[in-house]
């Protein structure tokens, strides 16, 4: 029973091709985030949405935006991936104050 | 700037024994504290939680601890097994316009052998 489920859970792709990652959860949460990790550091936060209002960090690089076109799905579009994108990217959502994850997308620019 | 720490990016225990993650905060506004595992090539899956107003919750095996006036928190695991070998997040939040916002730690890696 998978509640938030990410696509692809691999992707590579070339320096500075746009790239969209996926979320949808089938949990009807209003808020929904999305988390970059890179190797052996703390998940860093770069957006959410509460309901339909957006939510941006202030130091998410502007390459990375965000769309939410209902409650269900979340997609995070990187306009311009560098070799520093390289990382694995969260989708999580909540209700109250425990987040649900996704199995996360590994993305590799090369 | 990290806000929560995880000092020990690894542990290594026998199975039996007792596990003990620890982390640290720095951010006073942070109201809620939560454990998060997660085992190679998933997403982080919550394991326990605790409120500012409690110094203590137990699930089972797990514990949590927490220190509010050392800005500390700790995971206690008995008796460890070895399925519990897994990276153990420790993270913290607030309450922001109605959604509580989970800020990570690096992560601490366990290894329990049998």
């Amino acid at each position: 029973d998978a509640m938030v489920i990410q696509n692809p859970r691999y992707q590579v792709t070339q320096f500075g091709k746009p790239v969209t990652l996926s979320c949808s959860q089938t949990l009807n949460h209003n808020v929904m985030y999305w988390y970059q990790q890179k190797s052996s550091q703390a998940p860093k936060l770069l957006f959410h949405y509460y309901d339909k209002d957006f939510n941006n960090e202030a130091d998410t690089p502007d390459n990375f935006q965000s769309r939410r076109p209902n409650t269900s799905f979340c997609f995070l579009d990187i306009r311009s991936p560098g070799l520093g994108d390289t990382a694995m990217y969260l989708c999580a959502t909540s209700e109250g104050s425990e987040a649900f994850f996704g199995q996360g997308t590994r993305l590799t620019v090369v | 700037d990290q806000q929560v720490k995880q000092n020990s990016p690894s542990l290594s225990v026998q199975e039996g024994r007792i596990s003990i993650l620890n982390c640290d905060y720095t951010n006073s506004m942070f109201d809620y504290f939560l454990w998060y595992k997660k085992y190679p090539a998933e997403g982080p899956t919550f394991l326990i939680s605790i409120s500012s107003i409690k110094d203590k919750n137990e699930d089972g095996r797990f514990t949590v601890f927490l220190n509010k006036s050392a800005k500390h928190l700790s995971l206690h695991i008995v008796p460890s097994q070895p399925g519990d070998s897994a990276v153990y997040f420790c993270a913290a939040s607030e309450a922001s316009g109605g959604s509580y916002i989970p800020t990570f730690g690096r992560g601490t890696s366990l290894i329990v052998h049998p």
